[in-house]
């Protein structure tokens, strides 16, 4: 079966930092391109990242430019989001889903930035 | 970048279709893909490369692509098919519509 599995959310103060993972399993990790994708409470989806299936092709919203950074491991079959400069409005689940389709979506992590 | 617009809600009532529109400059040159969101749950691809469907996916579920719009069409909505739907598009950057609230009642 396939499954992406996101981690790493929690509450942080506005400036801080947070790591998001995505463990992914059921499929070969390595052959896809992933992307991040992230809701605020009572809001649409807004497309974050994309990153190709070697790392070396990767593409950010105008919103996170500068200052969010996906990376991937193929050998442990995950995928990051670095998040620095956090902002009240990056408060949002964040999701993870697979290649350019997004099929699969992790069940989401909630980042709230608050202080 | 571009936008998709779609309208914020449409409301059927059960056994009767359901359209969801899609509108945007860039639909032209690029496919369009669609996504149910049940309240609390992750998004669902229902509809792929503007009128492909997942497996899974119940037949009445299609989708189409005419110029700058795209429609995703329930043909004999359910009350299970009540969700928010999303259309969205890729070039080197991602865009989602605003999202459309399905009623079936």
């Amino acid at each position: 079966e396939v499954q992406l599995v996101e981690s790493g959310g929690g509450l942080v103060q506005p400036g801080g930092s947070l790591r998001l993972s995505c463990a992914a399993s059921g499929f070969t990790f390595s052959s896809y391109e992933m992307n991040w994708v992230r809701q605020a409470p009572g809001k649409g989806l807004e497309w974050v990242s994309y990153i190709s299936s070697s790392g070396s092709t990767i593409y950010y919203a105008d919103s996170v430019k500068g200052r969010f950074t996906i990376s991937r491991d193929n050998a442990k079959n995950s995928l990051y989001l670095q998040m620095n400069s956090l902002r009240a409005e990056d408060t949002a689940v964040y999701y993870c889903a697979r290649d350019i389709s997004l099929d699969p979506w992790g069940q989401g992590t909630l980042v709230t930035v608050s202080s | 970048s571009y936008e998709l617009t779609q309208p914020p809600s449409v409301s059927v009532s059960p056994g009767q279709t359901a359209r969801i529109t899609c509108s945007g400059d860039a639909l032209p040159k690029k496919y369009a893909y669609w996504y149910q969101q049940k309240s609390g749950q992750a998004p669902v691809l229902v509809i792929y490369e503007d009128s492909k469907r997942p497996s899974g996916i119940p037949e009445r579920f299609s989708g189409s692509s005419s110029g700058t719009m795209a429609t995703l069409t329930i043909s004999g909505a359910q009350v299970e098919d009540e969700a928010d739907y999303y259309c969205y598009s890729t070039d080197s950057s991602g865009v989602f519509g605003g999202g459309t609230k399905l009623t079936v009642l």
